[in-house]
């Protein structure tokens, strides 16, 4: 079975320039989660989709970050304008769902993109 | 916020056990323990959780004190591949909600030496 799939795996980009990413969680998965990590840090929440909608944007930037998840399956992140503390690995991560559960809660995490602004 | 407390960084020699402490001294009664892993250069991956009793699955065990205040999980036999940082996190599960969220903290660096 295929995980979480994310494009690209590597961006370099000049500031003010915009960036977008994109993710492909796991087939039956209704819980979509993007993640930003700073060298050196755990992962931070940005966004939770329950299927198409976007429940939990609460630490999202929303003057410079934007997210869609439109047909409820994949989605993209998007960055415009790009700023030098972007730089950082943005994770995409599934679930089947937001259920209480012991598989229900695992989330399942792509490889991630590493994104340098020069 | 994390709320947990784990070390920066620990040793362990190839073959033997790795024990690895996690503090969570304001946890509530419906918080659960959840211990992920983070390989370098990918995504975290989910090891194992639990609420009051230990628990053992193919990757690990995770023993839990009976005050729930802390914790340990354990690799019985550490290979050079179990190098990674480890996240111990505390959540409530719930149906949705942000309460549910997994909040990483810096994890603990473990370092496999042959």
């Amino acid at each position: 079975e295929a995980g979480v799939v994310q494009s690209p795996r590597y961006k370099i980009i000049e500031k003010k320039q915009p960036v977008a990413f994109w993710c492909n969680p796991i087939s039956g998965h209704n819980t979509l989660y993007w993640y930003r990590q700073n060298l050196g840090q755990g992962p931070e929440l940005l966004i939770r989709y329950e299927n198409e909608e976007a429940v939990d944007d609460s630490q999202l930037p929303k003057d410079r970050f934007s997210a869609e998840r439109l047909k409820g399956v994949d989605s993209t992140l998007k960055i415009q304008p790009a700023e030098l503390g972007d730089s950082a690995v943005y994770l995409c991560a599934s679930s089947l769902g937001p259920f209480g559960g012991r598989s229900y809660n695992e989330q399942f995490f792509g490889p991630g993109t590493r994104l340098t602004v020069l | 916020d994390a709320k947990t407390t784990q070390p920066p960084s620990m040793d362990c020699a190839e073959g033997r056990a790795a024990n690895l402490p996690c503090n969570h001294s304001t946890i509530s009664g419906n918080e659960y323990v959840y211990w992920y892993r983070q390989i370098h250069s990918q995504g975290p991956q989910y090891i194992i959780h639990g609420l009051k009793n230990n628990e053992t699955n193919e990757m690990a065990s995770l023993i839990i004190t009976e005050d729930r205040k802390s914790s340990t999980l354990i690799l019985p036999h550490a290979t050079l591949r179990d190098t990674a940082v480890y996240y111990c996190i505390v959540r409530v599960v719930v149906y949705g909600g942000s309460q549910g969220n997994l909040i990483f903290g810096k994890g603990t660096k473990l370092s496999v030496k042959p």
